[in-house]
């Protein structure tokens, strides 16, 4: 069954260093998304990716985030200047429509010491 | 503001029953809903999506929407042991975009 594949697993960084976190989506699948979980809360939308572009983003989703499509099967998160907390599990999903249901990879978990 | 509500529970049952589980939420204009299923420590997998009212069934699994009603149910029907996780809804609440809000989850635990 077709996957999205995140890297690293899990990545510690220190306050204010940038982290990228990579993902592989579904190879046809049109539309991306991060989203991000705090342990113990709510699944978090971060921002959507349709097209080469974003086509939403939360307020999480500051200027301190930027996501890329380097190339035809990489979507990568980049947090410029980590903050405490920024520590979370970071998920990548694709799906075939906008509408439809998602498929999660795996996850990131990211703790910013 | 908008919301999508669960209990958070752990709601137990024990093997072999149906298990419910409710998600209400609050925008009248919500077109897509979800069910996604989330072990400890994992991430969520879709289970079931439903578009339009009534049942959707699929193996043990049925999503049940009433639009008018503005809720959305799971019943799992001859529960197992490894189907205890967090259940999370997920809705489309309107107003031009097709991003889903996540409840909080409801827990599940099947015990033997």
């Amino acid at each position: 069954e077709p996957e999205v594949t995140q890297t690293p697993s899990h990545q510690v960084t220190q306050m204010g260093q940038e982290v990228i976190l990579r993902c592989v989506p579904i190879s046809n699948h049109l539309y991306f998304y991060w989203y991000r979980q705090i342990l113990g809360q709510k699944v978090e939308f971060l921002v959507s990716f349709y097209n080469n572009e974003i086509s939403e983003k939360s307020e999480i989703f500051d200027d301190q985030f930027s996501v890329e499509r380097p190339d035809g099967s990489n979507f990568t998160l980049k947090i410029r200047s980590t903050k405490l907390e920024d520590s979370a599990m970071y998920f990548c999903a694709s799906s075939p429509g906008p509408a439809a249901g998602y498929t999660f990879g795996s996850g990131t978990r990211l703790t910013v010491v | 503001q908008k919301e999508v509500e669960q209990n958070s529970g752990p709601l137990s049952v024990p093997e072999g029953a149906i298990a419910s589980l409710n998600c209400t939420y609050s925008d009248r204009g919500s077109q897509s809903f979800f069910w996604y299923r989330q072990y400890s420590g994992k991430s969520p997998e879709l289970i079931m999506s439903i578009y339009s009212n009534g049942d959707k069934e699929d193996g043990r699994f049925t999503a049940q929407l009433n639009k008018a009603s503005q809720y959305v149910s799971l019943l799992i029907r001859d529960s197992q042991p490894s189907d205890s996780a967090t259940y999370l809804c997920a809705v489309n609440l309107s107003g031009g975009s097709y991003i889903p809000t996540f409840g909080r989850g409801t827990s599940l635990i099947v015990h033997p």
